[in-house]
């Protein structure tokens, strides 16, 4: 069965933490794909990888093939971070996790 | 650059009626998604296609129809419209290769009353 499952649901923040939500997966992905759902519903790719680390600004993405995880950081966060934090598996057809809410208060 | 783009934005359609939402990209890319997203529920494939003239179901196909007849274009038409269609419907395109990620309309918000 092809399950993504992240956690949190929901995450508040205080502007300047580092906070990290957290995607696990079975087998079979050959990639991992991190989007970002805006208050208004618009859905942007942030990251696809399949190895290692990837970053973009204070954005970071991890994947640990060995244990079927994946990891989404974002440094010195700020209100205008506060959006949905989708991930999704490619088997090759995407299935999607649930998101993350992330708020981060001033 | 258009992306993918998705028409209408909003609709409220009445049960048994029908209705098209149309999907239109101009990245080339060969294959084409549609989605739809429920409160608290990951977004969920409807059908997608690799390639003009090739569909196929995806996990969620019931009450839906598609086709592909050119590489820019993926209709998702809606055939005696149910309250349990109520959703968001994201369209989406993007290429084989699997690094490469899929790009995603805006969405379009369908109410069935």
């Amino acid at each position: 069965k092809n399950e993504v499952e992240q956690s949190p649901q929901n995450l508040t923040a205080q502007e300047g933490e580092f906070i990290t939500i957290n995607c696990s997966y079975s087998v079979g992905i050959s990639a991992l794909h991190w989007l970002q759902q805006h208050p208004g519903g618009g859905i942007v790719s942030l990251f696809m990888l399949s190895s290692g680390k990837k970053k973009h600004g204070r954005l970071i993405a991890t994947i640990n093939i060995q244990e079927k995880h994946s990891s989404l950081h974002i440094t010195a966060s700020h209100p205008r971070d506060s959006a949905v934090y989708i991930c999704a598996g490619r088997y090759p057809q995407f299935y999607f996790g649930t998101g993350t809410s992330l708020t981060v208060i001033p | 650059n258009a992306g993918v783009t998705q028409t209408p934005k909003f609709r409220i359609l009445k049960i048994g009626q029908s209705m098209t939402l149309q999907c239109t990209q101009d990245m080339n890319h060969n294959y084409m998604y549609w989605y739809r997203q429920d409160p608290g529920m990951g977004l969920k494939l409807i059908y997608y296609s690799v390639g003009a003239g090739i569909t196929d179901k995806g996990e969620v196909p019931n009450g839906y129809n598609v086709s592909r007849s050119t590489t820019e274009d993926f209709p998702l038409r809606l055939e005696l419209a149910a309250p349990s269609q109520t959703s968001v419907y994201f369209c989406a395109s993007g290429s084989p290769h699997n690094l490469q990620p899929q790009h995603f309309g805006d969405g379009t918000r369908l109410s069935i009353l």
